[in-house]
């Protein structure tokens, strides 16, 4: 079975602070992992994912996120935020490259503020 | 392109009512998932569905709920007899192929009083 904890439920950082999102993973298999971020009454749009290959992987707004497969941890990371950056983030975990069955984990509010 | 569509956006139903709830996947996806998504949690897996099968519902309430995804038209999450902790959002996603990205529409908030 699969499954994510994400450290903190609430972060909040300065605008212009580095973001921190922490998530750890248990699988069998080798997994992939994914994190997404949902604004207020949204749906959910993938920030980034890691499948194969580089273990750091770049996405979309400036995140970026380091598999680690020793520390069996998936952080997501940003330089410097953002007011925009606020919203709550999911870290999640597949046994395939796609949205098949995905185990969420329960997510981490970000505040970013002045 | 159009996105994943979900309606309603929001849905009010009295306990023991029917509640349907509908997604229309990205054109020319056949994959579909329904996540439900308590408060204060992240989202919970539901059930896999491809054009006509159910490929996974190991998520799925073994009583009052039911999905399927017709040949033609939208998916479709049943759910019967609803009770005050049905209350939750629904979100579907639909991808290509099973091992794509998946694209999640905008769920529906349902609420039972």
């Amino acid at each position: 079975a699969q499954s994510v904890t994400q450290l903190g439920s609430h972060v909040s950082v300065s605008e212009g602070a580095l973001v921190l999102l922490r998530c750890n993973y248990s699988s069998s298999v080798p997994p992939y992992l994914f994190w997404y971020v949902q604004y207020p009454n949204q749906g959910l749009q993938l920030l980034l994912k890691y499948t194969t290959g580089a273990t750091l992987v770049k996405g979309i707004n400036g995140f970026e996120a380091e598999f680690k497969k020793s520390e069996t941890s998936f952080h997501l990371t940003k330089p410097s935020a953002h007011m925009s950056d606020a919203a709550e983030y999911f870290c999640a975990v597949s046994d395939t490259g796609g949205g098949n069955k995905l185990t969420f984990g329960t997510g981490t509010q970000l505040k970013v503020e002045l | 392109n159009a996105g994943v569509m979900q309606n309603p956006r929001h849905l009010v139903r009295r306990r023991g009512q029917e509640a349907r709830l509908r997604c229309s996947p990205v054109k020319g996806h056949s994959h579909v998932y329904w996540y439900r998504q308590l408060p204060e949690e992240g989202l919970k897996f539901m059930v896999y569905l491809q054009k006509e099968n159910i490929i996974d519902e190991s998520g799925m309430p073994k009583e009052r709920f039911s999905a399927e995804f017709p040949k033609e038209g939208p998916s479709i999450l049943r759910i019967q007899q609803v009770v005050r902790g049905d209350s939750a959002a629904y979100f579907c996603a639909s991808s290509g192929t099973s091992n794509t990205e998946a694209f999640f529409g905008q769920g529906t908030r349902l609420t039972v009083v």
